[in-house]
């Protein structure tokens, strides 16, 4: 089965930081875009970053551009965001997804990761 | 603000038909990119349900059904259960701002 796991999220104060990671299984990473997606507390579904399948090639939202970075080590079959200067309106559940394309949809979801971002 | 808009809510009894509408522009929709939807219950990750603007994976009914027209989609859900009473999302592709993935706001379906 496919499954996408993702872990590192937590309370941090404003300014600080947080890696978060999406481990993989029942598929193999390197063949797919892969994604990050976050819905704030009762708010809706927000795109904030995608990779190539080699990580050439990345993408970002303009609300994280220049603070969060997004990785993938296909090796280890893990996806990761790196989170910087964080804000209170970056606490959201920070969901992973995967896709076979930048514009295609994403079919797997993981369970998501909760930051909170508050002093 | 979204770049996509969706009505905040729609109702029906069981066994009725309801339509949630996804309004993008001429740098997303109209620009040819597909539309996809998914379903997102309380307290869990959403999922997909509606591909390529009109297909459907494997398990999803087919009460469930996608279409497009211009600059806008539609999701029809047809045979109106409890089990569906959940946020819907549409997501696209626009070519503003060196290309991002968009969201719809998401319409929470109750059912009566």
């Amino acid at each position: 089965d496919v499954q996408l796991v993702e872990s590192g999220g937590g309370l941090v104060q404003p300014g600080g930081s947080l890696r978060l990671s999406c481990a993989a299984s029942g598929f193999t990473i390197s063949a797919y875009w892969l994604h990050w997606v976050r819905q704030g507390p009762g708010k809706g579904l927000v795109w904030v970053s995608r990779i190539n399948s080699d990580g050439s090639r990345t993408g970002y939202a303009d609300s994280v551009k220049g603070r969060f970075t997004i990785s993938r080590d296909n090796a280890k079959n893990t996806l990761y965001l790196q989170l910087n200067s964080l804000r209170a309106d970056d606490t959201a559940v920070y969901y992973c997804t995967r896709a076979s394309s930048r514009i295609a949809e994403n079919d797997h979801w993981g369970q998501g990761t909760l930051v909170t971002v508050s002093s | 603000q979204s770049v996509l808009t969706q009505p905040p809510s729609v109702s029906g009894a069981p066994g009725q038909r309801v339509t949630i509408s996804c309004t993008g522009s001429s740098s997303n929709i109209g620009a040819g990119y597909d539309v996809h939807w998914y379903r997102q219950l309380p307290g869990t990750a959403p999922k997909l349900l509606i591909y390529g603007t009109s297909n459907r994976p494997s398990g999803v009914p087919d009460r469930f059904s996608g279409s497009k027209s211009g600059t806008s989609a539609t999701l029809a859900i047809t045979g109106l259960q409890a089990e569906d009473e959940a946020d819907y999302y549409c997501q696209s592709y626009d070519t503003s701002f060196g290309g991002t993935t968009v969201f719809g706001p998401g319409t929470k379906v109750t059912v009566l």
